[in-house]
């Protein structure tokens, strides 16, 4: 049962626009929801997260958004560059007292178009 | 440098034939996770320890095996009862203060084929 899902494969953006990558969730326990950057080869490196208890958190290009009625949340790349293409995993974190574990969905693939 | 390592980076093996992956952290952290990568299923977990001696299955354990002896090392085996060994294998622990929000910290990766 997948908990975490991107239905979105893969994107393409414009160097310059903003990029939305979108992710659901269906467990409402989740206690934080994180993105990751992924180049091939390369292990996952941490971009943002957010808290369940807020609905945004913004570091410099990257937002995360969180809509915890729709079970939803979105990244936004503003403004997006050519070193942001790789793909971008979304991310559950339950606090289980010992239990904790990282739920991953399947990723998107962006690509940035020069 | 504080880090984590895994090694080797790719690994060849034939069908029937055990593999042990390493994974070694000098983050003096607890916690240490195992997940694989394969094409379009994203990271799945194999295996995580939150303290030496003690580890848990995760969701696709079947076919692997771990150990927790020492804080720094939780190597993983890929036994030849696994169908489908061939992918790519990530090591992760928590950074500081990730062991509360999920904020993990990942190797390399390690990347099995199987011949």
């Amino acid at each position: 049962d997948q908990q975490v899902k991107q239905n979105s494969p893969s994107l393409s953006v414009q160097e310059g626009r903003i990029s939305i990558l979108n992710c659901d969730y269906t467990n409402s326990m989740f206690d934080y929801f994180l993105w990751y950057k992924k180049y091939p080869a390369e292990g996952p490196t941490f971009l943002i997260s957010i808290s369940s208890i807020k609905d945004k958190n913004e570091d410099g290009r990257f937002t995360v958004f969180l809509n915890k009625s729709a079970k939803h949340l979105s990244l936004h790349i503003v403004p997006s560059q050519p070193g942001d293409s790789a793909v971008y995993f979304c991310a559950a974190w339950r606090t289980n007292f010992g239990n904790e574990k990282l739920t991953f969905g399947t990723g998107t693939r962006l690509t940035i178009i020069p | 440098d504080g880090g984590i390592t895994q090694s080797p980076k790719y690994l060849f093996r034939k069908e029937g034939q055990n593999v042990t992956l390493s994974c070694e952290q000098n983050l003096n952290h607890d916690a240490m996770y195992w997940y694989r990568q394969d094409p379009g299923q994203g990271l799945r977990l194999i295996y995580y320890s939150q303290i030496v001696n003690d580890f848990q299955k995760g969701d696709i354990a079947e076919g692997y095996s771990v150990s927790r002896e020492k804080k720094e090392s939780f190597p993983l085996t890929v036994t030849s009862a696994q169908k489908n060994p061939t992918a790519f294998y990530l090591c992760a622990t928590p950074s500081s203060g990730g062991a509360m929000t999920g904020e993990l910290f990942f190797g390399e990766g390690s990347r099995l084929t199987v011949l």
